[in-house]
């Protein structure tokens, strides 16, 4: 069973600190990776998509890869409360295939 | 802007019921997939499809069938509903290739089968 495993939370912040999400996952020759942002009661949007191993940075938030670690994590600088939500990680293997992780929530407080 | 439209937002069935859901997609994307989301077992696929008359199952697709007659239009279809399909549906889109997963998600489908 190829997995994506998310500590489910939550995650509670101060405003102004980096919020640190992670994610693993089970299979090697996973290629793609992304990361969402579910707010409550809404559907999913894509925030970051990253495919080699290293930093990806986009504003305040950055991705890192670690392909031999298997793991992937969201940074985001300068955590605000309209940041507050859930956060899911998405791998796709060799076949395309994407699997979800169960999300992280994140709480910034004010 | 990029849009995935899905025809209801909320919607109250019984148990044996025939259920249509219908997602448009305006960005001219290859791929859709529709997906189901409950607590605690997060998002799973339940079909997707890369073409027109073209269809797969995903993870979970017993009970449930699709259709896509049109690129833009990909619909999903409970033919006798029942209370364990209870939850919220979710279409999504996206170009193929490397970028298959940068997906756009429709606003959901929240069905209740009484």
């Amino acid at each position: 069973q190829k997995e994506v495993e998310q500590n489910s939370g939550p995650l509670s912040v101060p405003e102004g600190a980096i919020a640190s999400l992670n994610c693993t996952y089970s299979d090697r020759v996973s290629q793609s990776f992304f990361w969402y942002r579910q707010y409550s009661g809404k559907s999913p949007e894509l925030i970051m998509s990253i495919y080699s191993n290293g930093d990806k940075e986009d504003g305040r938030f950055t991705a890192q890869l670690n392909k031999a670690s298997q793991y992937v994590s969201l940074l985001i600088r300068d955590s605000q409360p309209s940041d507050s939500a859930t956060y899911l990680c998405a791998v796709s293997n060799a076949g395309n295939m994407l699997t979800f992780g169960g999300g992280t929530r994140l709480m910034v407080k004010p | 802007d990029v849009k995935v439209t899905q025809s209801s937002r909320y919607l109250v069935k019984r148990t044996g019921e025939k259920v249509f859901l219908e997602c448009v997609q305006d960005m001219d994307h290859e791929n859709m997939f529709w997906y189901r989301q409950d607590p605690g077992l997060g998002l799973r696929l339940i079909y997707f499809s890369y073409d027109v008359k073209m269809k797969e199952k995903g993870d979970i697709p017993e009970g449930y069938s699709v259709s896509r007659e049109k690129k833009e239009r990909f619909s999903l279809i409970l033919e006798s509903a029942s209370t364990n399909q209870t939850s919220m549906y979710l279409c999504a889109s996206s170009l193929p290739g490397f970028g298959h997963g940068e997906l756009f998600f429709g606003e959901g489908s929240r069905l209740t089968v009484l």
